[in-house]
């Protein structure tokens, strides 16, 4: 398809809970970003992968925070043990180079720790 | 780290006006984009200007580029209500590996 699809779109979870999002991006699109954007501001790099590999990782908390992106299924973002601060929406975006052409961006997950 | 950083800014500005926005950084870059996120969704692609040009247009948007100086700016003209959203630019400074943008303009368009 030609946009990318986030789910779920609200997510509520209690602290210590796992959060597990989803994101598939534009067919033929290589890369894939995860981007969290707490209260409106601006957009922190978590991850990226190129294709089913991580390609750059050096906005993961080392703790809690994984992701995957298997062929033939949806990216995933998961957090262990999530904690208040983790409140935020998670954006997801593909793109077809890693900065020369414009991103694609989901809708976003809002994730809610209460 | 370097990040596209917009001089904050939340912008009222009536339906007709022009509206402003500035964007400057830090290190060197082969692009600058800049994005549009109304509320509650993501961010749409508006525009990508490549280090080795100065201005560029698309549709009502006008983006400058001064590397000198390391900033950017956009303009819409005739602004619409529509236009009411959020602005960021990003730029692909961090080694190359991927866009970082900066905290948004907010841009208010009264009808």
């Amino acid at each position: 398809g030609e946009e990318v699809a986030q789910t779920p779109k609200h997510l509520v979870r209690g602290e210590g809970q796992k959060a597990k999002l989803y994101c598939a991006p534009i067919k033929g699109h290589s890369y894939v970003f995860w981007y969290q954007q707490v209260l409106k501001n601006e957009f922190k790099f978590l991850i990226s992968f190129q294709n089913e590999n991580v390609f750059d990782e050096t906005g993961m908390p080392k703790e809690r925070f994984s992701a995957k992106c298997l062929p033939n299924s949806p990216c995933s973002l998961e957090i262990q043990a999530t904690k208040l601060e983790d409140s935020a929406v998670y954006f997801c975006a593909s793109s077809q180079s890693v900065t020369g052409l414009g991103y694609t961006f989901g809708s976003g997950t809002r994730l809610t720790v209460v | 780290s370097q990040q596209g950083e917009e001089d904050p800014q939340a912008l009222s500005i009536q339906e007709g006006e022009n509206a402003t926005m500035n964007c400057s950084y830090k290190t060197s870059i082969n692009n600058l984009q800049w994005y549009r996120q109304n509320s509650g969704r993501g961010l749409v692609h508006l525009i990508l200007i490549r280090s080795n040009e100065r201005e560029k247009h698309s549709g009502r948007l006008r983006v400058t580029l001064d590397t000198s100086k390391k900033s950017s700016s956009l303009l819409i003209t005739a602004s619409r209500a529509a236009d009411t959203a959020s602005y960021f630019c990003a730029t692909d400074g961090e080694g190359n590996n991927r866009l970082a943008f900066g905290k948004g303009n907010q841009v208010v368009v009264i009808p």
